[in-house]
């Protein structure tokens, strides 16, 4: 069956370190994300990649970076100058282009804990 | 940038009452989409509206776009327990991929 697949579900960070969030997609989808979700909020938008080896900066870039060498993947570092890490983690994607609106697949999260 | 507010944060029913979710945009939307997570899940998508003035149903769900297309409502007639959770707009402007979220309404249904 396609889908997202986030890995790992539960991931745990000493401060100063850099964690890096898997995303695998398999739907053929040109367009991935990555989405932030604080306790009891919303989604925001941290980046986003509309085809390969190109992404652009969301709401909250800062203290994040991405990369997409492949279709199907998208992955995130959490990097140390990123000063309240924890939160959950979303990937999603979608089809892209003017006309093709479907709606986001997201993937199940990752949620991170600073300790 | 884009906002998107939804209210009420919050909405407790008991079971068999309706609930109604209001999403209001600061700009011109070309699409609003709807979602919903359940507790501890991720954002399942509901359904997408385009045109000014739209309305759609699914079943207990009654999805409206508004004439000026910067606000949405999701109405669900007589809730059940299976309705908990949070619903979230998104809004797209312009003919891009991004999708600016709302900040949820978290539904609690009461036995």
């Amino acid at each position: 069956d396609g889908g997202i697949t986030q890995s790992p579900k539960y991931l745990f960070r000493k401060e100063g370190q850099n964690v890096t969030l898997s995303c695998e997609q398999n739907l053929n989808h040109d367009a991935m994300y990555w989405y932030r979700q604080d306790p009891g909020q919303g989604l925001r938008l941290i980046y986003y990649s509309q085809i390969v080896n190109d992404f652009q900066k969301g709401d909250i870039a800062e203290g994040y970076s991405v990369s997409r060498e492949k279709k199907e993947s998208f992955p995130l570092t959490v990097t140390s100058a990123q000063k309240n890490p924890t939160a959950f983690y979303l990937c999603a994607s979608s089809y892209p282009g003017q006309g093709a609106f479907d709606g986001y697949t997201f993937g199940s999260g990752t949620r991170l804990t600073v300790v | 940038g884009q906002q998107v507010m939804q209210i009420p944060q919050y909405q407790h029913v008991q079971e068999g009452e309706d609930f109604t979710t209001y999403c209001n945009s600061s700009t011109t939307l070309s699409n609003i989409q709807w979602y919903k997570q359940r507790p501890g899940g991720h954002p399942v998508f509901l359904i997408q509206l385009v045109k000014s003035g739209e309305v759609k149903k699914q079943k207990r769900l009654t999805f409206q776009f508004g004439e000026a297309k910067k606000n949405s409502s999701l109405h669900i007639t007589a809730t059940q327990t299976t309705d908990v959770g949070t619903y979230f707009c998104a809004g797209r402007e312009g003919g891009g991929n991004k999708l600016t979220f709302g900040t949820g309404t978290q539904l609690k249904v009461e036995l």
